[in-house]
């Protein structure tokens, strides 16, 4: 079994659609989580760090539910240039910090 | 500073041979990565330095790879005796804090023909 598990893609959504993305983690040492999106042949980068209360970043929602080792991302009214690989990762901080990440979800928004 | 920076960016090497890859990091963060990334998967981690002390190494790091950061700062990737297998993205993150999130690097494509 993978450490973190993503939904499996592509999703292909319409302009103005909400889309979530659903993720669980097997390890429940984990300590620090994070959504990273990337772009296709580019580096990833840090879309929101998720906290436990929940946390929201304009059209972006991110939910962490620990006892049931369970992470979300909702993108509300999607928009063309959302289209990206969104990858859902869990640090360690008793392990050097280290990000291990899931296999990603492709989002593909189309007009 | 302009993040975190690698070279080179695209490695095309007949299998067999040798590789090197740079990674420069941002300059105040102690904590340098490195990862590798193939198609359709997510990074997986490789091997970390916290200074100049490699802390952890992956079991996917096998012998003919070795990564060194002698001053604490830039921090090099060797493969020997490249397979093709190797083929991969390799990324670089450095970070201040791992609670606050890491920056990539642009990443070095080696293809092994």
């Amino acid at each position: 079994r993978k450490e973190v598990e993503q939904d499996p893609g592509p999703f292909n959504v319409p302009e103005g659609a909400t889309v979530a993305f659903n993720c669980t983690y097997s390890n429940s040492a984990s300590q620090s989580f994070f959504w990273y999106r990337q772009d296709c042949r580019k580096e990833p980068k840090l879309l929101m760090s998720v906290y436990s209360s929940g946390n929201e970043d304009g059209r972006f929602t991110a939910q962490l539910n620990r006892a049931s080792q369970y992470i979300s991302l909702l993108i509300r009214d999607s928009k063309l240039s959302d289209s990206a690989t969104y990858l859902c990762v869990v640090s360690f901080y008793n392990q050097g910090g280290k990000l291990i990440f899931g296999q990603g979800t492709e989002l593909s928004v189309k007009p | 500073d302009t993040g975190v920076s690698q070279n080179p960016r695209h490695k095309i090497t007949k299998r067999g041979q040798n590789v090197t890859f740079r990674c420069d990091p941002i300059s105040e963060h102690n904590r340098l990565y490195w990862y590798r990334q193939t198609l359709g998967q997510g990074p997986e981690f490789l091997t970390y330095f916290q200074n100049e002390a490699q802390l952890e190494k992956s079991r996917l790091l096998s012998d003919r790879f070795s990564a060194e950061r002698p001053k604490g700062s830039f921090s090099t990737l060797e493969i020997q005796r490249t397979e093709q297998g190797d083929s991969a993205m390799y990324l670089c993150a450095s970070s201040l804090d791992p609670q606050a999130g890491y920056t990539f690097g642009s990443g070095t494509r080696l293809t092994v023909v």
